[in-house]
C-alpha cells in the first residue's frame, strides 16, 4: 500500500511568492496533520483535520498560513506571500484514529 | 504547557553495543509512541505502546511506559549501522495530537 504522498519533496522560492504543499494521506485515515520541522524549534503541529474539517489550526504561525482539505484524498498547506524565515521541512502524517501517525518524506522549503 | 523531555540528548556507541533512552512527561498520558527520523525523511513509527508496565517488542527494539505514565524507554539491542538516525518519543493527548520530544541523536561506529 502507498503511504503519505507529499510533492513536491523540494521547493525553492523567492521571498514574496506563494507556495503550495500538497499531500495524499493513507486511503481510510481520518485524521490528516501537517508539521513543519527545523532545527531549532522540532516538528511542530501546525494545523490538523479530522474527516476534512480542520479540527485545531493554533499551530498555524501567521495568516500568511493557510491550509484545505476539499476531499478525503488530498490537503494542501499555502504560504503567501513566503518569507525567508518560512524555511524548513514540512511533513504531512495520517492516521486512522489520531494516535499512530504515519508521516509523508516531507517537502524541503527554501525561501530565499 | 506540556513538556516532553527526552535522554540523552545524542549517543555515540560501538556497533554491537546495547542502546538505552529515555523520555520523561510534566503530565500523565495513556499512549506512547516511539518514531526513528532518518536524514532526508519523515519520522516512522517503530513501537506503540497503550498500555503501562507492559513490554512491548519490535525485533531488536523493546519498549515501556511506566506505572506512573510520565516516563517511558527505548531500547535498542545489538546496535548496527542502520540504527543511525534520530528517535522520537511522542504522547497522545486523545484529541487527536501528538506532542514530540527533541529527540535523541543516535551515531553507531562499525
Amino acid at each position: 500500500d502507498a503511504g503519505v504522498i507529499q510533492s513536491p519533496r523540494h521547493e525553492v522560492t523567492e521571498m514574496g511568492q506563494e507556495v503550495t504543499l500538497r499531500c495524499k494521506p493513507i486511503s481510510g485515515h481520518d485524521y490528516l496533520f501537517w508539521y513543519r520541522q527545523t532545527m531549532m524549534r522540532g516538528l511542530e503541529l501546525l494545523i490538523y483535520f479530522n474527516n476534512n474539517v480542520p479540527i485545531d489550526d493554533s499551530g498555524m504561525p501567521e495568516d500568511r498560513f493557510s491550509a484545505k482539505m476539499p476531499n478525503a484524498s488530498f490537503s494542501t498547506l499555502k504560504i503567501q506571500p513566503s518569507e525567508p524565515r518560512d524555511s524548513a521541512v514540512y511533513f504531512c502524517a495520517s492516521s486512522l484514529a489520531g494516535d499512530e501517525q504515519y508521516f509523508g518524506p516531507g517537502t524541503r522549503l527554501t525561501v530565499t | 504547557g506540556q513538556q516532553l523531555n527526552q535522554s540523552p540528548q545524542s549517543m555515540f556507541i560501538q556497533e554491537g553495543e546495547d542502546v538505552s533512552m529515555n523520555c520523561t512527561s510534566s503530565s500523565i498520558f495513556n499512549t506512547w509512541l516511539w518514531y526513528k527520523q532518518e536524514p532526508g525523511e519523515g519520522p516512522v513509527l517503530l513501537i506503540a505502546l497503550y498500555k503501562a508496565g507492559k513490554l512491548t517488542s519490535n525485533g531488536r527494539l523493546t519498549a515501556q511506559f511506566g506505572i506512573t505514565r510520565k516516563d517511558s524507554f527505548l531500547n535498542i539491542s545489538a546496535s548496527i549501522p542502520s540504527d543511525v538516525g534520530i528517535y522520537f518519543c511522542a504522547e497522545s493527548s486523545n484529541t487527536g495530537k501528538l506532542i514530540f520530544g527533541q529527540g535523541t541523536t543516535l551515531q553507531v561506529k562499525p
